[in-house]
């Protein structure tokens, strides 16, 4: 699994950024990063794909972005409604074909 | 609009199998692969395989190839995900998700989800 800080916290208004490290076999080695938003009992929500590219309707307040083999998610402008947990998968060469990381628990206080 | 709707909730006995369904609307079904992935409660997302709806080619994790069976209905716009064996940790919400991109061989994102099929395993 691709590894992320279990949880982060900021206050609204602020930028938070969420890491996700992998290795040159997934984040490093392709351009195929996505990160999804998920709310208690619902389902995820494309926020990323492609390292750095938002699907349309998200808000430009989410922001992608790699150096290496970690991946990172950006909020800026910390709202109420942003929180939720935030997983970042990628492809990845090995048999698993596709790789999440365990989520983090964005609280924005 | 874009929407998967899946077959509703389960619950089966250690060693039994479980089919689950998600029927497509709103796009054309055969030029997007289908996803699934399972969300064990309280725990992360975990990809299980993919199918593509034109071929009815699959590709499955390596951790589920024996016991995972992925299927289509072209007519009623409908896949179909078997899972064999079932365990007490098998006990998870089973998700349906549309790939963004088409029937390529990466990994493009997955840009529309089905509400998620429970299943639990107990004896």
């Amino acid at each position: 699994a691709l590894t992320q800080p279990a949880s982060v916290s900021g206050s609204p208004g602020q930028s938070i950024t969420i890491s996700c490290s992998g290795s040159t076999n997934d984040v490093g080695g392709y351009n195929y990063v996505s990160w999804y938003q998920q709310n208690p009992g619902k389902a995820p929500k494309l926020l990323i794909h492609d390292v750095t590219k938002r699907p349309a309707g998200v808000s430009d307040r989410f922001s992608g972005a790699r150096s290496g083999n970690t991946a990172s998610l950006t909020i800026s402008g910390l709202q109420a409604e942003d929180e939720a947990d935030y997983y970042c998968s990628s492809y990845t060469n090995n048999d698993t074909h596709v790789v999440f990381g365990k989520g983090t628990r964005l609280t924005v206080l | 609009q874009v929407q998967l709707v899946q077959s509703g909730a389960e619950v089966k006995k250690p060693g039994a199998s479980v089919k689950v369904s998600c029927k497509a609307s709103g796009y054309t079904f055969s030029d997007y692969f289908m996803h699934w992935v399972r969300q064990a409660p309280g725990q992360g997302l975990e990809w299980m395989g993919r199918i593509n709806p034109k071929t009815g080619g699959t590709y499955t994790a390596q951790k589920f190839q024996d016991r995972v069976t992925m299927t289509r209905d072209t007519s009623i716009t409908t896949v179909y995900m078997e899972l064999s064996s079932l365990a007490s940790d098998d006990t998870a919400v089973y998700y349906c998700a549309k790939d963004r991109a088409g029937n390529y061989y990466y990994y493009y994102g997955m840009d529309v989800w089905g509400q998620g099929t429970t299943v639990t395993v107990s004896s």
